[in-house]
This record gives C-alpha cells, sequence and structure tokens, in this order.
C-alpha cells in the first residue's frame, strides 16, 4: 500500500526556520496537504494543493513540492506552532488516501 | 460557519458493532464527497473511508473493507459509520471530515473497544 514519510520530530528555536518534509512516489502528480494538530483538539488545514494557505493561517506557514518530496516551511516558527504536523496525499488511482505518519514539532 | 459533529461512539465488545453519525451543517453538503479519519490513542491519523456527493463511490482503507461501511443521507445532512467485527486495533477517536482533500473535521468520537 502507498505510503508517506515523514521525520518524527523537528526542533528549532523561537524565530528560526522549521522545514517538516514528507516524501511519496505520487507526489509529483498529486497533491499535498498538511495539517496541524496540537495536543486534544482536532486537526487544522494549514496548506493545501501543495503550497495554498487556506484564510486565517498566518503568513509564515507556506509549502512546496520538488519531485517525490514536499516541504511545509514555517518562517520564524513561535512557540505557538508547536504540535504534530501531517502531511496527507492519494495515491496514484485517486481514490485510496493516506496521511504521513506525523512530525513533532518542538520550538524552544 | 461549517460544522460537523459526530456522535455514537462508546465502549464495545471485540466482535461488537457499532454505528457512528455525523451531523453536518453550514454548507451543501449534498455536493462534497465526506471522510471518516481515525486516530488511536497516541497514534498518528489514518485515513478510513470516503464517498462521493451521490454515494456511488466509496473507498475503504485495506484494514477496515467488508467490516465498515460508510453511507450518507443527503437529505438529513448525515454521514455514517456502520462497524461491524469491531477489534481492539480499531481503538481511536473517529473524525468526520469535509472533502476527500479535508478542508473541516469535526471534534471526533472515541470508539474503545475492549472486554
Amino acid at each position: 500500500s502507498y505510503e508517506l514519510t515523514q521525520p518524527p520530530s523537528v526542533s528549532v528555536s523561537p524565530g528560526q526556520t522549521a522545514r517538516i518534509t514528507c516524501s511519496g512516489d505520487a507526489l509529483p502528480k498529486k497533491y499535498t496537504y498538511w495539517y496541524q494538530q496540537k495536543s486534544g483538539q482536532a486537526p487544522v488545514l494549514v496548506i493545501y494543493e501543495d503550497n495554498m494557505r487556506p484564510s486565517g493561517i498566518p503568513a509564515r506557514f507556506s509549502g512546496s513540492r520538488s519531485g517525490t518530496m514536499a516541504t511545509l516551511t514555517i518562517s520564524g516558527a513561535q512557540v505557538e506552532d508547536e504540535g504534530d504536523y501531517y502531511c496527507y496525499s492519494t495515491d496514484g488511482s485517486g481514490n485510496h488516501w493516506v496521511f504521513g505518519g506525523g512530525t513533532k514539532l518542538t520550538v524552544l | 460557519e461549517v460544522q460537523l459533529v459526530e456522535s455514537g461512539g462508546g465502549l464495545v465488545q471485540p466482535g461488537g458493532s457499532l454505528r457512528l453519525s455525523c451531523a453536518a451543517s453550514g454548507f451543501p453538503f449534498s455536493a462534497y464527497w465526506m471522510t471518516w479519519v481515525r486516530q488511536a490513542p497516541g497514534k498518528g491519523l489514518q485515513w478510513v473511508a470516503n464517498i462521493k456527493q451521490d454515494g456511488g463511490e466509496k473507498y475503504y482503507v485495506d484494514s477496515v473493507r467488508g467490516r465498515f461501511t460508510i453511507s450518507r443521507d443527503n437529505a438529513a445532512n448525515s454521514l455514517y459509520l456502520q462497524m461491524k467485527s469491531l477489534r481492539a486495533e480499531d481503538t481511536a477517536v473517529y473524525y468526520c471530515a469535509r472533502y476527500r482533500a479535508i478542508d473541516y473535521w469535526g471534534q471526533g468520537t472515541l470508539v474503545t473497544v475492549s472486554s
């Protein structure tokens, strides 16, 4: 079955740039979506269609893709950005969807 | 305002059944694919199933195919997940979500499978 691979953890100091990667064979053909989940809460969409930011999401969040890797970048990370981040995409058929394993972002 | 409210979770014995519901409001429900996602305690998110606007297409993750059935009632703005032959590994918070490329989530309902 199709898989998306993320690093388990990323740690940065406040004000630094955090980058979270997501790799998958179908990513060159399929969009990537990114979700932030804080402890005890439902996930929130922060990036859609590789690099689009929903209304209400701070401009420090951005997305990109190159080949089989998508990247979520948080420029000038803040303490409130701590949480788990998941990438999400579909397999080549477009019918089955999958989440990456999640990346725990620590900002301290 | 988009709202998705799940219900129906609870404690069930292994081998038992449970039906989850999701009440949708704030958007034209019949115009959207809908999705169920689950999260086991302390684990990551797992896509479970989705259903087309008219219910004519349904897709499932391998681990639930044949045991779970996704359905919808567009007249009632409601999404359902019928779960049978439940196993301990089905224990999770189950989220209702809008669209295949999920843009809104409910708050989730906890399903615990244990004797």
